[in-house]
């Protein structure tokens, strides 16, 4: 079957540490892979996109990881601050290069002062 | 730039009402735009693909008769929740992206939560 997972329910890490989160998916093909930022009670806001024929992007201090054959993305806060507190989600295409997207099931990562 | 509304907010109504949920693409036009449900501790659940000028295209599971999707405009898509009950309260939130092409960032709205008693 077809699965994205997010292989941390919920990730604390203390203050100044890198966080890293993981994204694993099953039985798809993306094109593409995304990662975006959710706060209770709002909608999720884009952070990055990783093609198929990249290794990394970086923005500030995130860095994503893309490896096709792992089948896995990984997306790094560095210096994190609890500002960061949220919820982390991967997404990627179904229908690859089509603009639909699905995500996976969420990271609920906490950083403690 | 690249901005959507969704409206309203936040409802609550009783059992066997029907529900339109609003989502507007402020700064750009959107031929496609997605809906979305989530329920609480969960992750976006994609329910439909909604196609300006033609018919949505629903996820598997989704009644298209409970949830009706109108994209009359390119700015505006709606979601009707047909004589809703209590088990479909829940977080329902919209996306639309400017070029309408894959490869790129979705843009949501701030979701609306709905509340049936």
């Amino acid at each position: 079957s077809q699965k994205i997972e997010q292989n941390s329910e919920a990730l604390n890490i203390q203050e100044g540490k890198t966080a890293t989160l993981t994204c694993n998916y099953t039985n798809y093909s993306p094109a593409y892979l995304q990662w975006y930022r959710q706060d209770p009670g709002r909608g999720p806001v884009f952070l990055l996109l990783i093609r198929e024929n990249e290794k990394e992007k970086r923005k500030e201090r995130l860095k994503v990881t893309f490896d096709t054959t792992l089948k896995q993305s990984l997306f790094h806060i560095t210096a994190s601050q609890p500002a960061d507190s949220a919820t982390y989600l991967c997404a990627l295409d179904p229908l690859s290069s089509a603009s639909k997207i699905i995500f996976g099931s969420g990271t609920r990562l906490s950083i403690r002062p | 730039g690249a901005v959507v509304s969704q409206h309203p907010s936040w409802v609550i109504c009783k059992s066997g009402t029907s529900v339109k949920i609003e989502c507007r693409s402020l700064d750009f036009q959107a031929t496609t735009m997605f809906w979305y449900r989530q329920f609480p501790k969960q992750s976006l659940m994609l329910m439909a693909t909604s196609n300006e000028g033609s018919k949505a295209t629903y996820e598997q599971g989704v009644e298209k008769d409970k949830f009706l999707i109108n994209h009359a405009s390119l700015t505006l898509s709606t979601l009707t929740v047909t004589s809703a009950h209590p088990e479909d309260s829940s977080f329902y939130i919209c996306s639309a992206s400017p070029t309408g092409t894959g490869n790129q960032p979705q843009h949501f709205g701030d979701g609306t939560r709905l509340s049936i008693l």
